[in-house]
């Protein structure tokens, strides 16, 4: 079975400072990782996504996620913080093969501070 | 605007009710997923459906089902409600089974009250 553990539930950094989410996964077998983001009262939107290949993944606004296996970490960052990236963000991971099934993280609420 | 449509927006109800949420995928997307995302539980994969079959099953309830119709809009049904059902649902929907890796894109959720 696979799981997904977020290190820190709330998350503040200042506008412009570097962010950093921690997502560690277990897994079997090689995971397919994800990062959600969910802006309040909203549906979530996938950010980004590590299938196999390259393990710096881009995704949307800036975010980046690098898949460190030897780490088994997926965390996420962005350079310079901004106030529109205040939301919840969620790790998720699904097992490569079997698409059907995302098992998500207990999610980090960043705060962005002006 | 992911292009998934939920329906109710918000829901409350009494304990013992039975609720029905609706849920209409994607243009072209052949797959339904629906989450629970609640205080406790966290956000929880339930059951998936792709062209009117169930495909997947993860912590559904006995007192849960759902369905898939030839249209391909899905809806949750959720009897005998307690308290602890009071939860965010919501739909995902993708274009194909989930065997390759299709994104799986949100809808903006129900939110059911159980009072």
């Amino acid at each position: 079975a696979q799981s997904v553990t977020q290190l820190g539930s709330h998350v503040s950094v200042s506008e412009g400072a570097l962010v950093l989410l921690r997502c560690n996964y277990s897994s079997s077998v090689p995971p397919y990782l994800f990062w959600y983001v969910q802006y309040p009262n909203q549906g979530l939107q996938l950010l980004l996504k590590y299938t196999t290949g390259a393990t710096l993944v881009k995704g949307i606004n800036g975010f980046e996620a690098e898949f460190k296996k030897s780490e088994t970490s997926f965390h996420l960052t962005k350079p310079s913080a901004h106030m529109s990236d205040a939301a919840e963000y969620f790790c998720a991971v699904t097992l490569s093969g079997s698409a059907r099934q995302l098992t998500f993280g207990s999610g980090t609420q960043l705060t962005v501070l002006p | 605007d992911s292009g998934v449509t939920q329906t109710p927006k918000h829901l409350i109800t009494a304990t013992g009710q039975r609720v029905t949420l609706r849920c209409s995928p994607r243009s072209g997307d052949l797959s339904v997923y629906w989450y629970q995302q609640s205080l406790d539980q966290g956000l929880q994969f339930l059951i998936q459906y792709y062209n009117g079959e169930e495909r997947a099953k993860g912590n559904i309830l006995e007192r849960f089902s759902a369905q898939q119709f030839p249209d391909l809009h899905s809806e949750l049904n959720l009897s005998s409600l307690e308290l602890g059902d009071s939860a965010l649902y919501f739909c995902a929907s993708s274009v194909g089974s989930g065997l390759r890796l299709d994104t799986q894109y949100f809808g903006p959720g129900t939110r059911l009250t159980v009072l």
